[in-house]
């Protein structure tokens, strides 16, 4: 199985700052890597899916990119709504394992 | 509107048995590999399963496979997961998603399964 790894686990910036989320995976994924936002009580939401195609809808600031097994996902100008954990999710071959996280807070 | 919505969640003891749903709306079901996701308290998503839009393939993480079985009814536009011999880790938040194109682009809200004595 392909194992996802994240880091930080937390981190805490200022609004409008750049933060960037890694996520790594234990063997080449290709670009089948998506990310996901979760906020208490709800599912997860894609928010970039191919390592770095953003989702119809969702915010410019949003961004990934990597390749193979190193990822990235930057929030360009982080806002009160992006609140939340975001996990990334490899879909290279099953199971479909997912990262165990970065909580994002203000 | 997209919308899909998981039913059959509950407690249950260990040993025990549970037949989840799904109800698809808004979209053309027959069109595309669903999955069934589940979240267990506190924790990361967990992938479970995932089934081709004909059924013709059906996918499993190890620690369900031969206990848990999912199956879809095109015709009623569901999928469904029926989970055997249960046991306290499988406690979660059950989701049902498309997962066509590689991307896992429309959640339900979810179904609670607690599995304890």
């Amino acid at each position: 199985d392909i194992q996802m790894t994240q880091y930080p686990s937390s981190l805490s910036a200022s609004v409008g700052g750049r933060i960037i989320l890694t996520c790594r995976a234990s063997q080449s994924v290709s670009s089948y890597l998506n990310w996901y936002q979760q906020k208490p009580g709800k599912a997860p939401k894609l928010l970039i899916h191919a390592a770095s195609s953003l989702e119809s809808g969702v915010p410019s600031r949003f961004s990934g990119s990597g390749s193979g097994t190193d990822f990235t996902l930057t929030i360009s100008s982080l806002q009160p709504e992006d609140i939340a954990t975001y996990y990334c999710q490899q879909t290279r071959s099953p199971p479909f394992t997912f990262g165990p996280g970065t909580k994002v807070d203000i | 509107e997209v919308q899909l919505v998981e039913s059959g969640g509950g407690l249950v003891q260990p040993g025990g048995s549970l037949r989840l749903s799904c109800a698809a709306s808004g979209f053309t079901f027959s069109n595309y590999w669903v999955s069934w996701v589940r979240q267990a308290p506190g924790k990361g998503p967990e992938w479970v399963a995932n089934i081709k839009q004909d059924g013709s393939e059906k996918y499993y993480v190890d620690s369900v496979r031969g206990r848990f079985t999912i199956s879809r009814d095109n015709a009623k536009n569901s999928l469904y997961l029926q989970m055997n011999s249960l046991r306290v880790e499988d406690t979660a938040v059950y989701y049902c998603a498309t997962s066509s194109n590689w991307k896992f682009d429309y959640w339900g809200h979810g179904t609670l399964v607690t599995v304890s004595s």
